[in-house]
């Protein structure tokens, strides 16, 4: 079945570690993205990518990092320079292009602080 | 700027009774509008999408919305509303001309009483 795969489910950090959460799809979609969620707050927008090599800073981009080497995956790391990051992480992927641009979202990463 | 908001934070409705979720939105022309739920620790599942047409669109579980230009909204409806509804219900705004980027309201929480 073609999806979004999110690995691991729940995630714990350290203070000054840095963590990486793998996002990898499988549906051939050119763009994918990163939203972080809190409670109340919605979805916000860490960082999306339309191709690879390509990435652009979303509105909360500061003390996280990402990579596009291969289409397919869009690794997400939090820094240590992320004062706060506790949150529910959610990968993304859309094709490009009118009637096509819809997100498929993966099940998430749950990142608490130890 | 893009923007959505969904007015109501939560909503309680008793089994079989109809349901309406607000949302409204700006945008300078007429954007991509989309309806996600999302269950508990799960990722967002799309509901219904507009992009162009009919201003009345159907979508998966009985849902349905309307695109109405002038009041900048695209409300979600149900006629009778199961207990498997409850849930997270997001109202999302695709704006291709910034990128093929997506923007979310905060949310609005469904509760379904027997």
């Amino acid at each position: 079945d073609g999806g979004i795969t999110q690995s691991p489910k729940y995630l714990f950090r350290k203070e000054g570690q840095n963590v990486t959460l793998s996002c990898e799809q499988n549906l051939n979609h050119d763009a994918m993205y990163w939203y972080r969620q809190d409670p109340g707050q919605g979805l916000r927008l860490i960082y999306y990518s339309q191709i690879v090599n390509d990435f652009q800073k979303g509105d909360i981009a500061e003390g996280y990092s990402v990579s596009r080497e291969k289409k397919e995956s869009f690794p997400l790391t939090v820094t240590s320079a992320q004062k706060n990051p506790t949150a529910f992480y959610l990968c993304a992927s859309s094709e490009i292009g009118s009637a096509n641009e819809k997100l498929f979202f993966g099940s998430g990463t749950q990142l608490s602080v130890l | 700027a893009q923007s959505v908001t969904q007015p109501d934070i939560h909503i309680t409705v008793s089994e079989g009774a109809s349901l309406e979720l607000r949302c409204n939105y700006s945008y300078g022309a007429t954007p991509y509008l989309f309806w996600y739920v999302q269950s508990p620790g799960q990722g967002l599942q799309l509901l219904l999408k507009y992009f162009s047409g009919d201003t009345l669109v159907q979508g998966i579980k009985g849902f349905e919305a309307e695109f109405k230009r002038s009041q900048s909204s695209f409300n979600l409806r149900k006629p009778s509303v199961h207990w498997s509804d409850a849930a997270e219900y997001f109202c999302a705004v695709g704006a291709p001309n910034t990128g093929n980027q997506f923007y979310f309201g905060t949310g609005t929480s469904l509760t379904v009483i027997p």
